[in-house]
């Protein structure tokens, strides 16, 4: 089966400038949650979304957002772009959100590179 | 708020040296403890976990006990190989105070292992 699949894969993206990023969970899994990563950090969590809603949402500001689809995929936008922006994206997927059984599965991650 | 903190990197063992990542977190609830690893290139994989204290996570030879009373989760691994160079990260989520997956990370630790 395939696993949390992510694109692009890397791209650059010029400051102000506004970006997409796409996620398909693990068939099954309905539960999609989106990571930044900073060049030498941990993962921060940005959102959850399940069946289609906000679950939960930590501290980033209003310039990011996302959605998520019928078919429990996912989109992360990302507003009037900074350079400090510039991270790897992860997508992780679940079959329910806040079960203590579910295993949180990662995708590879999208690199955004803002110039 | 919750918090998690490790041993500061980069470790650089000998193949076959014991493996030992210190971990402590901060939380007011009851968390659940994990270890993800990180390969050069690839996304985040869960390594290990434990869901209450005194419980042992254990995987491919790595293992951790959750030490309520230390509040330490600290990851070791009797015998290490080269296979294993990578970051690894603690974290933790707490889902009876959050209705949803947020998942706290370390800042992570890599690991050189060398021949």
């Amino acid at each position: 089966d395939a696993g949390v699949t992510q694109s692009p894969t890397h791209l650059i993206k010029t400051r102000g400038q506004q970006v997409t990023l796409r996620c398909s969970p693990i068939s099954g899994h309905k539960s999609v949650s989106w990571y930044q990563q900073v060049l030498g950090q941990g993962p921060q969590f940005i959102f959850q979304y399940y069946e289609k809603e906000e679950r939960g949402r930590g501290n980033f500001p209003d310039r990011f957002s996302a959605r998520q689809f019928p078919n429990y995929s996912s989109e992360l936008n990302v507003n009037a772009l900074l350079l400090g922006d510039s991270a790897l994206y992860l997508c992780a997927s679940s079959l329910v959100p806040a079960n203590s059984g579910n295993t949180i599965y990662f995708g590879e991650g999208s690199w955004l590179t803002v110039v | 708020g919750d918090s998690v903190t490790q041993m500061e990197g980069p470790v650089t063992l000998s193949e076959e040296a014991f493996l030992t990542i210190n971990c402590t977190y901060t939380a007011t609830g009851y968390p659940s403890l994990f270890w993800y690893v990180q390969y050069p290139g690839e996304g985040l994989q869960l390594l290990l976990k434990a869901t209450k204290a005194d419980d042992k996570g254990s995987n491919k030879g790595f293992e951790a006990t959750y030490r309520k009373e230390t509040t330490s989760f600290h990851l070791e691994k009797g015998s290490v190989q080269v296979s294993d160079s990578a970051v690894y990260f603690c974290a933790l989520s707490d889902l009876v105070k959050t209705s949803y997956d947020k998942v706290i990370f370390g800042p992570g630790t890599s690991l050189s292992v060398i021949p």
